[in-house]
């Protein structure tokens, strides 16, 4: 079955500094890509997600990258602000019929 | 009025007892989750329902039962709770559509196994 793997565990950046999270997949199947930002004591929510016939999506200050040979996704985050500082997930799935395969997660925190 | 509730948001139990956590959401949509968060294990899902007469087993079932009573209720239950359940628990719906992936989490229950 399909396996996300999300590096790194936590990351540390200065404000204003750019941060990339990135996550592996192993099913070629795969086709939809989602990233969801956790708030402490919230739920998960999507905060952009990209699709296998697209290479990369942006958001503001938010983009998704993926590499379908390698199998390999990330997010990156630019300028980053005090309201960066959350848990961000990684996700993969072959579409809506078929559930989401989640990442570890990855611990962001963003030093005045 | 928050779209996803969970009830309770927090809960003590001790090993053995019968627990069930409940999920009501108003955005009216047909598909709903529940999913176990633990610390660097990231979600785990554990049941998920297409419609009212549609369930499944996630990766995680064991130990675990649910019930979907009506397209806006669906409830989890664990029929004699362990101390390796206590973790994060959440709800999450999603809409039907090849392009309408995006799932909408409740604010979690805190569940703890002593």
């Amino acid at each position: 079955g399909e396996n996300v793997e999300q590096h790194p565990s936590t990351l540390s950046v200065q404000e204003g500094d750019s941060a990339v999270i990135k996550c592996t997949y192993s099913d070629s199947a795969s086709n939809y890509f989602p990233w969801y930002k956790q708030e402490l004591g919230k739920g998960p929510q999507l905060i952009i997600d990209i699709r296998s016939n697209v290479g990369e999506k942006k958001d503001q200050r938010i983009a998704v990258t993926l590499n379908k040979t390698a199998k390999h996704f990330s997010l990156h985050i630019t300028e980053t602000q005090p309201e960066d500082s959350a848990v961000y997930f990684c996700a993969a799935s072959m579409g809506s019929n078929y559930q989401l395969i989640w990442g570890a997660g990855t611990k962001l925190i963003i030093k005045p | 009025d928050a779209d996803v509730t969970q009830t309770p948001r927090n809960r003590i139990t001790k090993t053995g007892k019968r627990i069930m956590l409940e999920c009501s959401q108003t955005k009216g949509h047909d598909r709903m989750y529940w999913y176990r968060q633990d610390p660097g294990l990231g979600l785990q899902l554990i049941y998920y329902s297409f419609d009212v007469k549609d369930i499944n087993k996630g990766e995680i079932s064991d130990g675990y039962s649910v019930s979907r009573q009506a397209q806006a209720k669906f409830s989890l239950s664990l029929e004699s709770a362990i101390p390796n359940q206590t973790a994060l628990y959440f709800c999450a719906t999603s809409d039907v559509g090849d392009e309408l992936n995006e799932q909408f989490f409740g604010p979690g229950t805190r569940l703890t196994v002593l």
